[in-house]
């Protein structure tokens, strides 16, 4: 289909460790977002892009996250050296370029540190 | 702060019965509300949203809200609730200067048979 992909769907890892989760965002889609879903809440927003630019890493909660999207269309969330309370669910989203446009999730990644 | 609050964690509902799931909002300026639902394995689905013009906004599914100013809320409502309906949904603002989707905790509708 053509919505928006994550990889991978799942990840454990042992604290300490790094991890990089990917998005792909729906083809032409201008915005893209990170959230952080922790389990039995709302997600909470973490980062936003528009085109290649970061403009609002505000969400981020440590200096160990990370995400970037060089080009425009894929994005990358990197956590470094992972503690048990990043564990949660990533979820990526995209949207067109209005305030107010819908924005479509994907299914998400599930990192649990050990 | 602004924020949108969802009084109850759970709703039950008998199939076919009208259904409810409350939302009420406190958000300065022009709210930019909405509902999302999230299905267990199938993510989060955009339902509807209120930006401007008609109080009434009709959405995906048989769904629809009503943006009432007075009493800062914007009720889910469905007419006739289905087993299929049972999922998480969430009220949702868009904050931050207008570019971060800010959630509410969620409400659990279970409709039973």
């Amino acid at each position: 289909g053509a919505g928006v992909s994550q990889s991978p769907r799942y990840k454990v890892a042992k604290r300490g460790q790094d991890v990089a989760l990917r998005c792909d965002p729906i083809s032409g889609h201008v915005s893209l977002f990170w959230y952080q879903q922790a389990l039995g809440q709302g997600p909470e927003f973490l980062t936003y892009f528009q085109n290649e630019a970061q403009l609002d890493k505000s969400g981020l909660p440590s200096d160990r996250f990370f995400a970037e999207r060089p080009e425009g269309s894929v994005s990358t969330l990197k956590i470094q050296r992972t503690q048990q309370e990043d564990s949660a669910v990533y979820l990526c989203a995209s949207s067109g370029r209005l305030a107010g446009d819908e924005q479509f999730f994907g299914p998400g990644t599930r990192l649990t540190v050990l | 702060a602004q924020s949108v609050a969802q009084p109850e964690d759970q709703v039950n509902v008998a199939e076919g019965n009208p259904l409810t799931v409350k939302c009420t909002y406190s958000v300065s300026g022009n709210p930019y509300l909405f509902w999302y639902v999230q299905y267990p394995n199938r993510g989060l689905q955009f339902l509807l949203k209120y930006i401007t013009g008609d109080n009434l906004v009709k959405g995906s599914y048989g769904f629809e809200a009503e943006f009432n100013k007075s009493q800062t809320s914007f009720h889910l409502k469905k007419p006739s609730a289905l087993v299929s309906d049972s999922a998480l949904y969430f009220c949702v603002f868009l904050g931050g200067g207008y570019n971060k989707l800010i959630f509410g905790a969620g409400t659990r509708l279970a409709v039973h048979p």
